[in-house]
């Protein structure tokens, strides 16, 4: 079956633009993950969704973020007014909620801001 | 809370011999998941391996396996056989039981070299 699915692959933006990423989780999957891969900071979490809950927002950086997530699937993070130090790889990922709620990983959206 | 470290920033193994990948984490928790991920270069993480600290017996996954010291709170990954596929980043991740669907804590990885 497909997999979880981000767009766009690259995104290039001037520092104080607005920039929204996309994620598409692996159908069935409840729970949905936002994560930040920079140089320096390493793999962090941002925040998740979990089906009808109120998202645990505990890891965004600043207000500059926020996340939605539509009709339980397709989810965008938004970065407001970016900065040098948003560009990162950001990773989104999907489980399920039984067993080891095992993540599973897209391909991720490289943020360059100049 | 819970910190994972990986204290190899690379390691180097050449084609079809063994290499194991360190792992330690802290926590004060008695029930939680470990993993193993592999990151190529296309930059899609892989689930590789995962452990329930509550089972004693090491997970195995064909040439891969973990050797799980839950009172020394460690979890290394031993890759046998490596191929040159297996070349990556490796990341280490923890994952508490409390609270359904919990973030994953990650270490910040070991990039892994093979040579012919």
């Amino acid at each position: 079956g497909a997999g979880v699915s981000q767009s766009p692959s690259n995104k290039v933006t001037e520092k104080g633009k607005d920039v929204e990423l996309r994620c598409d989780p692996i159908s069935g999957h409840t729970a949905l993950y936002w994560y930040r891969q920079s140089l320096g900071q390493g793999l962090e979490f941002l925040i998740y969704f979990q089906g009808n809950s109120a998202p645990d927002k505990s890891g965004l950086p600043s207000d500059r973020f926020s996340a939605e997530r539509t009709g339980g699937s397709v989810s965008t993070l938004t970065i407001q007014r970016t900065q040098q130090e948003d560009s990162a790889v950001y990773l989104c990922a999907s489980s399920t909620q039984t067993g080891a709620y095992e993540q599973y990983f897209g391909p991720g959206t490289r943020l360059t801001v100049t | 809370a819970q910190t994972v470290t990986q204290s190899q920033p690379e390691m180097s193994v050449q084609e079809a011999e063994t290499v194991t990948l360190s792992c330690t984490y802290d926590t004060s928790e008695s029930d939680y998941y470990l993993f193993w991920y592999k990151q190529p270069p296309s930059r899609q993480m892989i689930l590789v391996i995962r452990q329930e600290a509550y089972k004693q017996q090491n997970a195995t996954e064909n040439r891969f396996s973990v050797n799980f010291q839950k009172a020394a709170k460690s979890f290394s990954l031993k890759i046998s056989d490596s191929q040159l596929g297996d070349a990556a980043m490796y990341f280490c991740a923890y994952r508490s039981v409390s609270g359904t669907a919990s973030k994953l804590t990650f270490g910040t990885g070991t990039r892994l070299q093979v040579t012919l």
